[in-house]
């Protein structure tokens, strides 16, 4: 079993819509979370931390209920330009910083 | 700003050839990591290093070798290269507390 899963998609959005999506993951031990997004196979970048109470960030929202061994992300008000591939992400402190990155789950948002 | 500068930027080998992928951040961190992404997948995870003089298998060692020169750098390679290694390769750092920083990525096409 992987240690981070993701729905890959596509989500298929119309502009302006709300979309969410799951991550998963399978060892209890990892303690921080990230939502990062990525274009065309270009570098990640980090969309967002993580925090155990939930988390704002103008549009997106992200949870994580570690009871359920999950994150969330949620977009409102979708733009064009929130189309890519978002990347779930757990770090494990104690096994020397491991890095995690779940298979990314597609986002197409059209007009 | 450099960040994390990975070279060379695009490579073709033979099978059979080795070589080295070179990985160097200038943020002082002490977390350094080596993913291959290959088409309509995530990231995987294959060797990565909590500080200097330690290194960790990810889920996708074989193949592969690395070497955690000093804090600042943090090489990748291939011994014999196979067609099934054609990938894109990304170098990530990660400071105590802070998001993980990516390089731009190394296009390797093994024929």
């Amino acid at each position: 079993r992987k240690e981070v899963e993701q729905d890959p998609g596509p989500f298929n959005v119309p502009e302006g819509a709300t979309v969410a999506f799951n991550c998963t993951y399978s060892n209890s031990a990892s303690q921080s979370f990230f939502w990062y997004r990525q274009d065309c196979r270009k570098e990640p970048k980090l969309l967002m931390s993580v925090y155990s109470s939930g988390n704002e960030d103008g549009r997106f929202t992200a949870q994580l209920n570690r009871a359920s061994q999950y994150i969330s992300l949620l977009i409102r008000d979708s733009k064009l330009s929130d189309s890519a591939t978002y990347l779930c992400v757990a770090l494990r402190i104690a096994a020397g910083n491991k890095l995690t990155f779940g298979g990314g789950t597609r986002v197409l948002v059209k007009p | 700003n450099a960040g994390v500068t990975q070279t060379p930027k695009f490579q073709v080998l033979k099978t059979g050839q080795s070589m080295t992928l070179q990985c160097a951040q200038d943020m002082n961190h002490n977390s350094m990591y080596w993913y291959r992404q290959d088409p309509g997948m995530g990231l995987r995870l294959i060797y990565y290093s909590a500080s200097e003089g330690t290194t960790d298998k990810g889920e996708v060692p074989n193949g592969y070798n690395v070497s955690r020169l000093n804090k600042r750098e943090f090489s990748l390679r291939l011994e014999s290269a196979a067609p099934s290694q054609t990938s894109v390769y990304f170098c990530a750092s990660r400071g105590a507390g802070t998001e993980a920083f990516f390089g731009q990525g190394t296009r390797l096409t093994v024929v």
